[in-house]
């Protein structure tokens, strides 16, 4: 059973480009959650997503950052003009339904270094 | 608000035992997680606590307070592989089940 699967793993991208990280989550799993790692910062949530549903947003920059999770294909966080203080790794996790007991369980991250 | 604190270096020699401490002040409460993540790879699931107490899971045991806002990670026989920041998180459980994590611990053991 393949983990969750994050690509790219490292993405370079000038100021004022457009990033789009993609995740798949672990089979079976139909919730995604998207995290930033800062350099010696502990993770951040940024959005919860559901097939077709953003579910909590409430982490998110309030511009220049959207993501989805269509019925079909990986979740996409999409970070338009980017900056340098989007240098970070990105992490999504999945789990399989939401439930008190369900764990999350992580991908290998996006490392995006913006120049 | 949500304030998740624990230790940010800690060395241990190989074969011995070392405690890794976390207190948290969050609103709500639902669960507290330990991961385990080395450089540059993905945060691995470690252990989960909801009920105080202590989850033993070979090598590594984890144990809760509620009343106290309290885990600690117990790592054994401290092997050179454990070498590794470990995270603390807690899910609030406020709608969407987020985690928020601590700033981790980096763990360094020697010879």
């Amino acid at each position: 059973n393949a983990g969750v699967m994050q690509n790219p793993r490292h993405l370079v991208r000038r100021r004022g480009q457009e990033a789009r990280l993609r995740c798949s989550p672990m089979k079976g799993h139909s919730h995604v959650y998207w995290y930033r790692q800062l350099p010696e910062e502990g993770l951040k949530f940024m959005v919860y997503l559901q097939k077709e549903n953003i579910i909590d947003e409430s982490g998110m920059p309030k511009e220049r950052f959207s993501a989805e999770f269509p019925k079909e294909g990986p979740s996409i966080l999409r970070i338009q003009q980017v900056v340098r203080g989007d240098s970070a790794a990105y992490f999504c996790a999945s789990s399989p339904i939401q439930g008190t007991q369900e764990t999350q369980y992580f991908g290998p991250g996006t490392r995006l270094l913006v120049l | 608000g949500q304030n998740i604190d624990q230790p940010t270096e800690m060395t241990a020699t190989e074969g011995a035992i070392v405690q890794i401490n976390c207190t948290y002040q969050t609103s709500g409460f639902n669960g507290l997680f330990w991961y385990q993540q080395h450089a540059g790879e993905a945060p691995t699931f470690l252990s989960y606590n909801v009920l105080d107490g202590l989850e033993e899971k070979g090598r590594f045991s984890s144990f809760l307070s509620r009343s106290k806002g309290y885990s600690y990670l117990l790592l054994k026989e401290l092997q050179m592989k454990d070498s590794a920041s470990y995270l603390c998180a807690v899910r609030s459980g406020a709608g969407s089940y987020q985690l928020t994590f601590g700033k981790g611990t980096k763990l360094s053991v020697i010879p």
